[in-house]
């Protein structure tokens, strides 16, 4: 069965400092791996995937299949950054997600 | 256009009852799937519906049932509920069931049990 770990439940950082939220996954397959964000008050959304290999409001993640990890990256965070981050891995196929238990992001001024 | 769409936001409801949830997708998407979060266990995974047939389910009791209508709604069930059923329903929808398209999230159904 597959299992995405997110091991900071909070993890604050002043603006302007670089921002690392980690992820690490256990699957025997192909995964797909994908962040998701949630903005207060807002639905919670795709941020990022890893076949997309794009950055995404400076953000970006690379998948280590080695470590099995997938780290979410900004060189230099923004109050607007504040939010919760989730981590989530698919099969090779389908929409079916595994979350992360998410990490809470603040960016503090 | 209009995003996913859930109903009701709020229910509040006693132990033994049952609910349903109703769930719209963005018009033209044909897959739902539903989450369940909770501060315990987080967001799981409950099942996904595709062309009015489920997909895949999590690992949920049977109390957990759902369908999808030839318009691609999709109501889910919860029968005999229990205090642990307290939780956020999500919806998400997306094109179709092949997962390379993006899912969009409702803003969820609030249930507690009392």
């Amino acid at each position: 069965a597959q299992r995405v770990t997110q091991p900071e439940k909070l993890l604050s950082v002043f603006k302007g400092a670089p921002v690392e939220l980690k992820c690490n996954y256990s699957y025997s397959g192909s995964p797909e791996l994908f962040w998701y964000v949630q903005y207060s008050r807002q639905r919670l959304q795709l941020l990022l995937r890893h076949i997309s290999r794009e950055s995404i409001k400076g953000f970006t993640a690379d998948l280590n299949k080695g470590e099995t990890s997938f780290h979410l990256k900004k060189p230099f965070a923004q109050e607007e950054d504040s939010a919760m981050y989730y981590c989530a891995l698919s099969r090779n196929a389908g929409n079916m997600l595994t979350f992360g238990g998410g990490t809470r992001l603040m960016v503090k001024p | 256009k209009a995003g996913v769409t859930q109903t009701p936001r709020y229910l509040i409801k006693t132990r033994g009852q049952q609910v349903t949830l109703s769930c719209s997708p963005i018009s033209g998407h044909r897959s739902v799937s539903w989450y369940q979060q909770t501060p315990g266990q987080g967001l799981q995974f409950l099942f996904e519906y595709f062309s009015e047939t489920q997909r895949n389910k999590g690992n949920f009791p049977g109390r957990f049932s759902g369908r999808q209508f030839s318009n691609s709604r999709s109501e889910m069930n919860v029968s005999t509920l229990e205090l642990g059923d307290s939780a956020l329903y999500l919806c998400a929808s997306s094109l179709d069931a092949s997962g390379i398209n993006e899912q969009f999230f409702g803003p969820g159904t609030r249930l507690t049990v009392l």
